[in-house]
């Protein structure tokens, strides 16, 4: 079946530093990559998207970017803040349904 | 955080019993999901509906059933035949479109002794 890999699963950098994480998708057709993000005892709220007919998007400090020949898609947050602490999943879409499928996962966490 | 939620917070059921976890949103949503989310396993999706009285299974339907009678309503069912119910569910609901931003609840965390 279609599934996405999410990597790493646990981050933790200094505050001020960047972090990136990568996601894989194995359904060649995908056209849209979300990311959300849930903070610790909170539900998961969508931070940023993507759709295939381009190839970054930025939003202040996060950025996602994708390469549709590799099916693989990043999410960069450069600058980071304690508040960025959090677990952060990615998602691609599956041709011909209304589903999103899911990654594992990956703990940010921001060091003061 | 308004608009979507999940009642209770907490559940505690014992085996062999089934039990029906809530959903209501007032955003006047067409479509409504179902996740599960287990440690290091990320959001797997139960079931999802796009319009009252209809709904489809998700990757990991087994054990589980819903019904969608009112467009603001999408309860499900645990049933005695999911092997491995413990675990953290998540409701949503979007436009519909899978383009469309997912609104989650605050979740429903199951506990079966």
């Amino acid at each position: 079946g279609e599934n996405v890999e999410q990597h790493p699963s646990t981050l933790s950098v200094q505050e001020g530093d960047s972090a990136v994480i990568k996601c894989t998708y194995s359904d060649s057709a995908s056209n849209y990559f979300p990311w959300y993000k849930q903070e610790l005892g909170k539900r998961p709220q969508l931070i940023i998207d993507i759709r295939s007919n381009v190839g970054e998007k930025k939003d202040q400090r996060i950025a996602v970017t994708l390469n549709k020949t590799a099916k693989h898609f990043s999410l960069h947050i450069t600058e980071t803040q304690p508040e960025d602490s959090a677990v952060y999943f990615c998602a691609a879409d599956i041709i011909n349904t209304d589903k999103l499928i899911f990654g594992t996962g990956t703990r940010l966490q921001v060091f003061p | 955080d308004g608009g979507i939620t999940q009642s209770p917070k907490y559940l505690f059921r014992k085996e062999g019993q089934n039990v029906t976890l809530s959903c209501e949103q007032n955003l006047n949503h067409d479509a409504m999901y179902w996740y599960r989310q287990d440690p290091g396993q990320g959001l797997r999706l139960i079931y999802y509906s796009q319009i009252v009285n209809d709904f489809q299974k998700g990757d990991i339907a087994e054990g589980y059933s819903v019904s969608r009678e009112k467009k603001e309503s999408f309860p499900l069912t645990v049933t005695s035949a999911q092997k491995n119910p413990t675990a953290f569910y998540l409701c949503a609901s979007s436009w519909g479109r899978v383009q469309d931003t997912q609104y989650f609840g605050p979740g429903t965390r199951l506990t079966v002794l």
